[in-house]
């Protein structure tokens, strides 16, 4: 069946430090990827999308990118803050069930 | 537009007892989700439905859970007899259609003692 991996965490950087979290994923056909973030006792928001092969997500200075030839689509911010520090959930619709989920990467920020 | 609202946020019950989860979707979605999140864990589908129809429960445990939307009012997810291990967040997601994207609630944080 479909399925996401992404990095295990917790992840801790400094402020301003360079972000990368790994994501793979299996799936029958062309799934829609995603990327979600749960802060501290939230629920999950949308963070950002791509929908097709080459297709670049991004939102809040966040970025992904559809590479269908690595199954991967790996987020990545160029300076985080410590406003960043929450869950990150990859997940993928493959349009035969619901979003399939990865187990989330904890990401803390140190100013 | 409110979002996904579900209540109660927090719900506390003892082992046996029943817990009644609701999930008022946003305006204008028929489509409603179940989730279960268990600590350190990521989310595990649990049930998709629609208006009076559940589509899809593959991931909803064979005993004791059971999950209704019915034509009026919320969708409500319960759970006969808890027991620990129940114990979780337990998150709402609602849609337009299924390819479309699924807007989350708050969730339910369920402890059972």
């Amino acid at each position: 069946g479909d399925s996401v991996t992404q990095m295990e965490g917790p992840v801790t950087l400094s402020e301003e430090a360079f972000l990368t979290i790994n994501c793979t994923y299996t799936a029958t056909g062309y799934p829609s990827l995603f990327w979600y973030v749960q802060y501290p006792g939230e629920g999950l928001q949308l963070l950002l999308k791509a929908t097709k092969a080459d297709d670049k997500g991004s939102n809040k200075g966040f970025e992904a990118t559809y590479r269908k030839e690595t199954t991967s689509f790996h987020l990545e911010k160029g300076s985080v803050q410590v406003s960043d520090s929450a869950v990150y959930f990859c997940a993928l619709f493959s349009g035969n069930t619901p979003l399939v989920f990865g187990k989330g990467t904890r990401l803390s920020v140190i100013a | 537009n409110a979002g996904v609202m579900q209540n109660p946020r927090h719900l506390v019950r003892r082992r046996g007892q029943e817990a009644r989860l609701r999930c008022s979707p946003m305006k204008g979605h028929s489509h409603v989700y179940w989730y279960r999140q268990l600590p350190e864990e990521g989310l595990k589908f649990m049930v998709y439905l629609q208006k009076e129809n559940i589509i899809d429960e593959s991931g909803m445990p064979k005993e004791r859970f059971s999950a209704e939307f019915p034509k009026e009012g919320p969708s409500i997810l319960r759970i006969q007899q808890v027991v620990r291990g129940d114990s979780a967040a337990y998150f709402c997601a609602s849609s337009t259609d299924p390819n479309t994207e699924a807007f989350f609630g708050q969730g339910t944080r369920l402890t059972v003692v």
